[in-house]
């Protein structure tokens, strides 16, 4: 089964704080992306990496920055938290959609409250 | 541009009935559509996806999708609804040429006993 873990499942910062948000995948999936979930508004792309080193923007990049140094592990970072950051972080995975599948898997989560 | 949209914030049904979950895509192309479904304090589960072929997909849980490409939707569809299928539902469309998704805005299913 494809594993993805997501280092902290609540976390609780201040403002302006530096925050860094972990995954790690073991299927040796090329393609990584962070999410965040509001209500109302669903899932949207923060940040999609397709290998190493690699990265895009998606559709809500500012505030945020991404590191990806090895193929399994891929780091969101809030340089300065800000209250409009309070959210649910989600990472997901997957191979690229020349192979086989392109279905995203999910980590649990991390519910990042800004104070 | 390409989006996707589920029109009903909650659906609710009775155990034991069937239950349908709307979703509705506007791309360019042959779309590549996708259902997630969210168990509370989890994180996405895939359920089933349409890429060609048969526009009934089969999918996790007993769950089915027709995808109909004249009315450009892809709807979420169980025969008999069970408490346990209580949960967020998404619908998603892949980005042409990319591997990236693009997500509804979620659709609440509570089924009651």
């Amino acid at each position: 089964d494809v594993k993805v873990t997501q280092s902290s499942r609540y976390l609780v910062k201040r403002t302006g704080e530096k925050v860094f948000l972990e995954c790690v995948q073991d299927m040796d999936h090329e393609n990584m992306f962070w999410y965040r979930q509001d209500p109302g508004l669903g899932l949207r792309l923060i940040y999609f990496s397709y290998d190493v080193k690699m990265k895009e923007k998606g559709d809500i990049p500012e505030g945020y920055s991404v590191s990806r140094e090895k193929k399994e592990r891929f780091s969101l970072i809030l340089e300065s938290a800000s209250t409009n950051q309070t959210s649910m972080y989600l990472c997901a995975s997957s191979f690229p959609t020349s192979g086989s599948t392109d279905t995203q898997y999910f980590g649990p989560g991390t519910r990042l409250t800004v104070l | 541009a390409q989006s996707v949209a589920q029109p009903e914030d909650q659906v609710n049904v009775a155990e034991g009935n069937p239950l349908t979950v709307k979703c509705t895509y506007s791309v360019s192309g042959n779309p590549y559509l996708f259902w997630y479904v969210q168990y509370p304090n989890r994180g996405l589960q895939f359920l089933l996806k349409y890429i060609t072929g048969d526009n009934l997909v089969k999918g996790s849980y007993g769950f089915e999708a027709e995808f109909n490409k004249s009315q450009t939707s892809f709807h979420l569809k169980k025969p008999s609804a069970l408490v346990s299928d209580s949960a967020l539902y998404f619908c998603a469309v892949r980005r042409i040429n990319t591997d990236k998704l693009i997500f509804g805005t979620g659709t609440r299913l509570q089924v009651f006993p």
